[in-house]
């Protein structure tokens, strides 16, 4: 079966920097994508991996090994408003290339 | 741009009310999508269309309809609403699959309680 495992809870320090890890089983792998959602809000698109490395996007960064079937998502410089939940996205090829979603990280940030 | 468009934004049903939830999209997306999230949940994918006049069915398809009559709208029917559906339910648009690194856009979406 398909699933992606993320941690339900992250904890981490203004201006610091924090990992959340991702992985995933699925038959058909067509890459890894991040997505962000502030509390009653909507989810918005942070990164895609289709390929092994790393991305950078401004503070953030995202992170894809296949062979392990892992990915993680780095934020640095942690801000107040970076307080929301992550969630990792997988593009599966055995559900027509839908998005199988994680249950998503909760990310707070203290000062 | 508008991006995506989601009406209403808040609704309230008896068990056993019908509604459409709306969804526009501004971007000649191909691929459109609803969602439901449950508290504490990720996205649960309920229908999807990958271009006008299609549609499918995705994980939680059961008590739902959909329609694709024109590109840029996903129409999103309850036929008989029962309580298990209060939710917030999300509309979503995205390119074709080559071009993933796009991503999903999502519109704001629609919190429905089933009383």
């Amino acid at each position: 079966g398909q699933s992606l495992e993320q941690p339900s809870e992250v904890t981490a320090v203004e201006g610091a920097i924090v990992q959340i890890n991702c992985t995933y089983q699925t038959s058909g792998f067509y890459g890894l994508s991040w997505y962000q959602q502030h509390d009653g809000g909507a989810p918005t698109f942070l990164s895609y991996n289709g390929l092994d490395g790393l991305e950078e996007t401004g503070r953030f960064s995202s992170f894809l090994s296949r062979s392990d079937s892992y990915g993680y998502l780095l934020l640095q410089e942690l801000q107040m408003k970076d307080s929301a939940s992550y969630f990792c996205a997988v593009r599966d090829g055995d559900s027509n290339y839908q998005l199988i979603w994680g249950a998503g990280t909760k990310l707070i940030i203290k000062p | 741009n508008a991006g995506v468009t989601q009406t209403p934004k808040f609704r309230v049903l008896k068990t056993g009310q019908s509604m459409t939830l709306l969804c526009a999209q501004d971007m000649n997306h191909e691929y459109m999508y609803w969602y439901r999230q449950d508290p504490g949940m990720g996205l649960r994918l309920i229908h999807y269309s990958v271009g006008e006049g299609t549609t499918a069915k995705g994980e939680v398809p059961d008590g739902y309809n959909v329609s694709r009559l024109k590109k840029q709208n996903f129409l999103l029917g309850l036929e008989s609403a029962a309580p298990s559906q209060t939710s917030v339910y999300f509309c979503a648009s995205s390119y074709q699959r080559d071009r993933s690194s796009y991503g999903y856009t999502f519109g704001s979406g629609t919190r429905l309680t089933v009383v």
